[in-house]
Formats: C-alpha cells, structure tokens, sequence
C-alpha cells in the first residue's frame, strides 16, 4: 500500500490557469515534503520543498500548501504554461528512518495553449 | 543531468536472462539509490547505498542485487529477468546537508522483459 496518496492521475489546465495537485500521507513521522518535476525522457528533479513548521511556501509561481492536521499538502501551480507540462510527484521523507523517501503514484500535467 | 549517468539507456532482453544496469556520478556524493517507475505507482526504492561497505534492501528489492564497486558507481543486475520488472529505472544520488535531502536523479533507463 502507498503510504503517500496523490491525486490526481492526471490534469489538463488551460495557459494562464491554476494546476493544483494533492498529496495525502499517513505516517505522522514524516518530516520533509518535496515535490519533483519530471519531463519526457529525462530523470526527476526537485522542484520545491517544505518542513511541517510552516503551512506554505512559494517559490516563483510555485506553492505548497501544507495541513498537518489533515495530513495533506498540495502543490499549487500559478499562471500555468505549456511548459510546466510534466508529471510531477510528491514524496514524503522521515529523518529516523535513513532519510528515506516515499514518492506519490504521479500526477502527468498538461498545459494546453 | 549530465552527473549522474546510466547505461543502458534501453534494454530490451528475455525471460530468464541476467542483466546489469550501470550508474556512475560525478557529483561526489556518498548515497546512491536504485528506484523503478511503474505508471500510476510513482517511483519505488529497489536498493540503497549510503557508502560503499553500507548496501540497504529497499522496499521492493526482491528479484534483484547491487553492487557498490566505489562510491561513484552503483550497478542494479536482475539475476533472472522476468516480465513483470519491465519498467523504468533510475539511479539517484544525494548528499545530505542539513535537515533537507535533496536527491539528483539520472536520465533513466527503459527495460523490457519479453
């Protein structure tokens, strides 16, 4: 069973539009959230991250919302463009356990112009 | 990224076989890690190295070995391949700085198991 849960699969966003993207865990010992951008033919990379103390971060157009209480965090994607299209993971880390990381099934986004 | 390479980019080979997937880095970190996409299943963590005495099953590590032949090179061999390992594999480095991990992926390689 998937200890990160991410949804959904997949996402079409008009140019200009707001991509969002959820992710929920279960282990409450996670302690570091990044979420990963993956294009065609081509390894993930890190995109942005965040620790539970904070409830969100914004880098550029990017943004994590992050609800301890919930257990969830979501990716939020500001004036989507054709060229954000990918699949994007979220993942969920625990220090106690080798820094280990747990990565959500995916969500393939496409941006139409 | 050009850091961390694997070889071969595509494989396609056949029930029962053995095969060697090879990663090299240069970006002179001391983890190394061995992860299979599946659609839908995001990314799962086959083997970890965290330096080259200290190999670590992962979650889904049945049906393969690794060797650490020096802290660049971190090789994944499927000893007799079957259908079900056709996937995409990728290797992966970090080095840990701080509270965060950030870990650097390589360009993948598709195999298929007929």
């Amino acid at each position: 069973q998937q200890q990160v849960k991410q949804s959904p699969q997949s996402l079409i966003v008009q140019k200009g539009g707001i991509s969002i993207i959820n992710c929920a865990y279960e282990n409450t010992a996670f302690d570091y959230f990044p979420w990963y951008q993956q294009f065609p033919g081509k390894g993930p990379a890190l995109l942005i991250a965040i620790r539970p103390d904070v409830s969100e971060k914004k880098e550029g157009r990017f943004t994590i919302s992050f609800n301890k209480s919930a257990k969830q965090f979501s990716l939020h994607i500001m004036d989507s463009q054709p060229g954000d299209s990918a699949t994007y993971f979220c993942a969920a880390k625990r220090s106690n356990a080798g820094n280990m990381l747990t990565f959500g099934g995916g969500t393939r986004l496409m941006v139409k112009p | 990224d050009a850091d961390v390479t694997q070889t071969p980019r595509n494989r396609i080979t056949k029930t029962g076989k053995r095969i060697m997937l090879e990663c090299s880095q240069t970006k002179g970190h001391d983890r190394m890690y061995w992860y299979r996409q599946d659609p839908g299943l995001g990314l799962r963590l086959i083997y970890y190295s965290f330096d080259v005495k200290d190999i670590n099953k992962g979650e889904i590590s049945d049906g393969y070995s690794v060797s650490r032949q020096a802290q660049a090179k971190f090789s994944l061999s499927l000893e007799s391949a079957i259908p079900n390992q056709t996937a995409l594999y990728f290797c992966a480095t970090s080095d840990f700085r701080g509270a965060g991990e950030t870990q650097y992926f390589g360009p993948g390689t598709r195999l298929l198991v007929l």
